[in-house]
């Protein structure tokens, strides 16, 4: 059974810095790319990130691209997301999601989510 | 940037056939997939490549791409298929998301 585990999120004050892990399983984590969505308090999904299966292709969205930074660690089955310059905006639940394929392309579906994590950006 | 349209809401009967479409430019070029979320829960992939299910999706959940509309078909709705559902395609960036469609069984 594929499982995702989110952790990492919490209460930072704008212009602070949060880093999200989430822990892989049931899986071969090697053979899939990876994605970070995130949806904010009763809003829409908004896709924030993503990176191949070996890690050599990664992409941004606008909106996040220049602050945050998404890595994996493959050997550890773990997939990050670094967020630096945080803003309220970027109050959400954060969830990791499994691609069906290895490269970051468009013919992929996330067919795994994690349960999520939520980050609140606020003074 | 790319956008996808969906929306705001749609409602069907139990046991009639619900559709909610998801438009953009030229979409037919590119492959569709579909989201339930309920409430609380995170997102379920129930159609990818436009037209297929994954394994554990109900036959009653279906899909179609042509030329600037795709079309999630739900046939048979219970009240379990109440939710929210999302398209999602792709352009310059990987994942686009449409603004979601809350669909309603009554």
């Amino acid at each position: 059974e594929v499982q995702l585990l989110e952790s990492g999120g919490g209460l930072v004050q704008p212009g602070g810095s949060l880093r999200l892990s989430c822990a892989a399983s049931g899986f071969t984590f090697t053979g899939y790319a990876m994605s970070w969505v995130r949806q904010a308090p009763g809003k829409g999904l908004d896709w924030v990130a993503a990176i191949s299966a070996g890690g050599g292709s990664i992409y941004y969205s606008d909106s996040v691209k220049g602050r945050f930074t998404i890595s994996r660690d493959n050997s550890k089955k773990t997939l990050y997301l670094e967020m630096n310059g945080l803003r309220p905006e970027d109050t959400a639940i954060y969830y990791c999601a499994k691609d069906m394929v290895a490269a970051v392309a468009g013919e992929g579906g996330l067919d795994s989510w994690g349960q999520g994590t939520l980050v609140t950006v606020s003074s | 940037s790319y956008e996808l349209t969906q929306p705001p809401s749609v409602s069907v009967s139990p046991g009639q056939t619900a559709s909610i479409t998801c438009s953009g430019d030229t979409l037919d070029n590119k492959y569709v997939c579909w989201y339930q979320q309920k409430p609380g829960q995170s997102p379920v992939l129930v159609i990818y490549q436009d037209t297929k299910r994954p394994s554990g999706i109900p036959e009653r959940f279906s899909g179609s791409n042509s030329g600037n509309t795709a079309t999630l078909t739900i046939s048979g709705t219970q009240a379990m298929d109440e939710a929210d559902y999302f398209c999602q395609s792709w352009d310059s960036s990987p994942k686009v998301f449409g603004g979601g469609t809350k669909l309603t069984v009554l």
